[in-house]
């Protein structure tokens, strides 16, 4: 069965300093993966996913992802945060076979500080 | 206008009592979802549908039920409120099965229920 741990709910950088979530996932099969983003009071948008292309995905607001197989981890980076980066973080993987739902990590909440 | 949009935004309620959560999409998709959302759970599935004549439980539907009434609409309905189904609700979409399953959230119901 796929899974994923997202290590750390809480993350707190300084605004200016290096964004690094972390994501591994298990999976017995070729996985897509997923980066959301929950801004306050508000739903998930999708961040950058990766879809077996490219290894280094890049998404919007600055955020990219570097899916490495042999760790099977796929953490999300920004070099430089921002204050309104301050939201919850999802990470996610699509099962194998047809019915391809969303399994989802616990989030990772970023605060970012002046 | 939003593409999936849910009502009521927020609903305070009493234990015990009927609630029906509304979900309408225009983005033309066959697949929809209903979530509950939990600090420091993440997401959890309750029901999912891939048309309207295929609806399937998620991992937590006991207590919910659904219904699919045309493929822009998925409603969720709580029959007997209880005070631990007080969470945020998100309706969220996705193509078919071609796609890669990128999920489109709405904005989400806190409900309440005392």
């Amino acid at each position: 069965a796929q899974s994923v741990t997202q290590l750390g709910s809480h993350v707190s950088v300084s605004e200016g300093a290096l964004v690094l979530l972390r994501c591994n996932y298990s999976s017995s099969v070729p996985p897509y993966l997923f980066w959301y983003v929950q801004y306050p009071n508000q739903g998930l948008q999708l961040l950058l996913k990766y879809t077996s292309a490219a290894t280094l995905v890049k998404g919007i607001n600055g955020f990219e992802a570097e899916f490495k197989k042999s760790e099977t981890s796929f953490h999300l980076t920004k070099p430089s945060a921002h204050m309104s980066d301050a939201a919850e973080y999802f990470c996610a993987v699509t099962n194998a076979g047809n019915n391809r739902k969303l399994i989802w990590g616990l989030g990772t909440s970023l605060a970012v500080n002046p | 206008d939003a593409d999936v949009t849910q009502t009521p935004r927020n609903r305070i309620t009493k234990t015990g009592k009927r609630i029906m959560l509304e979900c309408s999409q225009t983005k033309g998709h066959d697949r929809m979802y209903w979530y509950r959302q939990d600090p420091g759970l993440g997401l959890r599935l309750i029901y999912y549908s891939f048309d309207v004549k295929d609806i399937n439980k998620g991992e937590i539907s006991d207590g919910y039920s659904v219904s699919r009434q045309a493929q822009a609409k998925f409603s969720l309905s709580l029959e007997s409120a209880i005070p631990n189904q007080t969470a945020l609700y998100f309706c969220a979409t996705s193509v078919g099965l071609a796609g890669l399953n990128e999920q489109f959230f709405g904005p989400g119901t806190r409900l309440t229920v005392l």
